[in-house]
């Protein structure tokens, strides 16, 4: 069936390197793909989101790249801080078909060393 | 201003038994959605909410589970004879209007159901 995958479960990096979670999608209809990230014991939070019509999409300190040829997506954070520590999940969604229901990838854990 | 907010923060039951679990969404959002999220796992979509279109209810994983939106604000999910698969954490979100530009889903910081 359809389904968001991540490559890596979990993600280790230093405070101040730069930090590339990655998610390969399978439905190629989806038009909207969004980075959540979420803390232990809360909600997910919304990071950034890029349309179909687009392959890059910059935020504060975060950027998407969304590669529709092999069906990736690619969130990478700069200067990675303590702060960044949790998992991180791409989602997607096919408006046209599903309304506004989202599909989740597994998640990738991200770890920041001080 | 106010987010999502969920009730209660933490729900024990016994196997058999009935919960009921509320959503109130950020105020003016139309459209509102139930996801669960097992131990270690990523958000499975249970149902959507838009206006007052009939419910998407695609996700909902059988017959014990159902949910309402009254007045098009507060949703209550229900889950009947609870048993222990159902342990997990339930989150809400709601957009202002999917669609368009502006429907990004907001999160509330969920509830976490143990069926012991």
């Amino acid at each position: 069936g359809e389904s968001v995958g991540l490559h890596l479960p979990t993600l280790s990096v230093q405070e101040g390197d730069n930090s590339i979670i990655n998610c390969a999608y399978s439905n190629s209809a989806s038009d909207y793909f969004i980075w959540y990230k979420q803390e232990s014991g809360k909600g997910p939070q919304f990071i950034i989101d890029i349309r179909s019509n687009m392959d890059k999409r910059q935020g504060q300190r975060v950027t998407v790249l969304l590669n529709k040829t092999v069906k990736h997506l690619s969130l990478q954070i700069a200067a990675t801080q303590p702060g960044d520590s949790a998992v991180y999940f791409c989602a997607e969604n096919t408006r046209r078909n599903q309304g506004g229901k989202l599909i989740f990838g597994q998640g990738t854990e991200l770890s920041v060393k001080p | 201003g106010a987010g999502v907010s969920q009730s209660p923060s933490n729900k024990v039951t016994e196997k058999g038994k009935d919960v009921e679990l509320r959503c109130d969404p950020i105020s003016g959002h139309t459209a509102l959605y139930w996801y669960r999220q097992s131990l270690g796992q990523g958000l499975e979509f249970l149902i959507y909410f838009q206006g007052n279109s009939a419910p998407d209810k695609s996700g909902l994983p059988s017959d014990r589970f159902s949910a309402e939106r009254t007045g098009g604000s507060v949703s209550t999910l229900t889950i009947q004879r609870t048993q222990q698969e159902d342990s997990a954490v339930y989150l809400c979100a709601s957009s202002a209007e999917p669609g368009l530009s502006t429907d990004t889903q907001y999160f509330g910081p969920g509830t976490r159901l143990t069926v012991l």
